[in-house]
């Protein structure tokens, strides 16, 4: 069965603006969870959606967004963007019931 | 302090040699214990799931669970090169205010050289 899809693969964009990052989870699945991975802090936690409801949020500031539509796909907003947040962004897929949770091969973003 | 302690090496191990990886935490209200490997430039891929103490054997992959120390351990048996990457200890509580949050542990660099 189909993995984790994670679209565009890799985004150059400049301060100051915004970008929006795609998720379609495993058929299935409907809970969706996004990740912020760095060399300096690892894999950090962002958010997770579930049945189209934000359930739990990470410690990041409002300029991270996400929303998740009656498909399950998700997408996630970075408005504002600092050359910061270049980092490599994850989405996770699980059936949001304690089980596994599997990751599709990131969003490579670099703000410059 | 972080949540989930997990050295990162460099390990750099033969061909053929029994690798041992190793996490600890502090909240005891983890419950769910996995392992990730990670090549450069991927997404992190599941190796191993499991919520009770005890071993959990798969292939050459054996998890090991000891909640009463909050420790955690990955053994990989026969390690050969392409098992040389970047493994990730993750785990979470049983829903609450935590639903779909995995806390990682820094990784560990993993070479095996032929």
């Amino acid at each position: 069965k189909a993995g984790v899809t994670q679209t565009p693969r890799y985004l150059i964009k400049t301060r100051g603006q915004q970008v929006t990052l795609s998720c379609s989870p495993i058929s299935g699945h409907r809970s969706v969870s996004w990740y912020q991975q760095t060399p300096g802090q690892g894999l950090q936690f962002l958010f997770e959606y579930f049945s189209e409801t934000q359930r739990n949020k990470g410690n990041f500031p409002g300029r991270f967004s996400g929303r998740q539509f009656s498909n399950s796909r998700s997408e996630m907003n970075v408005s504002t963007l600092e050359l910061g947040d270049s980092a490599l962004y994850l989405c996770a897929s699980s059936t949001g019931m304690n089980t596994e949770a599997f990751f599709g091969q990131g969003t490579r973003l670099t703000v410059v | 302090q972080k949540e989930v302690e997990q050295d990162p090496g460099p390990l750099s191990v033969p061909e053929g040699a029994i690798v041992s990886l190793n996490c600890t935490y502090s909240n005891s209200a983890f419950q769910y214990f996995m392992w990730y490997r990670q090549y450069s430039r991927k997404g992190p891929e599941l190796l191993m799931y499991t919520y009770s103490s005890g071993n959990k054997e798969d292939g050459r992959f054996t998890a090991q669970v000891d909640k009463s120390s909050k420790y955690i351990s990955l053994f990989i048996r026969d390690s050969q090169p392409s098992d040389s990457a970047t493994y990730l200890c993750a785990m979470s509580d049983a829903g609450g205010t935590s639903y779909g949050k995995l806390t990682f542990g820094q990784g560990t660099i993993l070479t095996v050289h032929p």
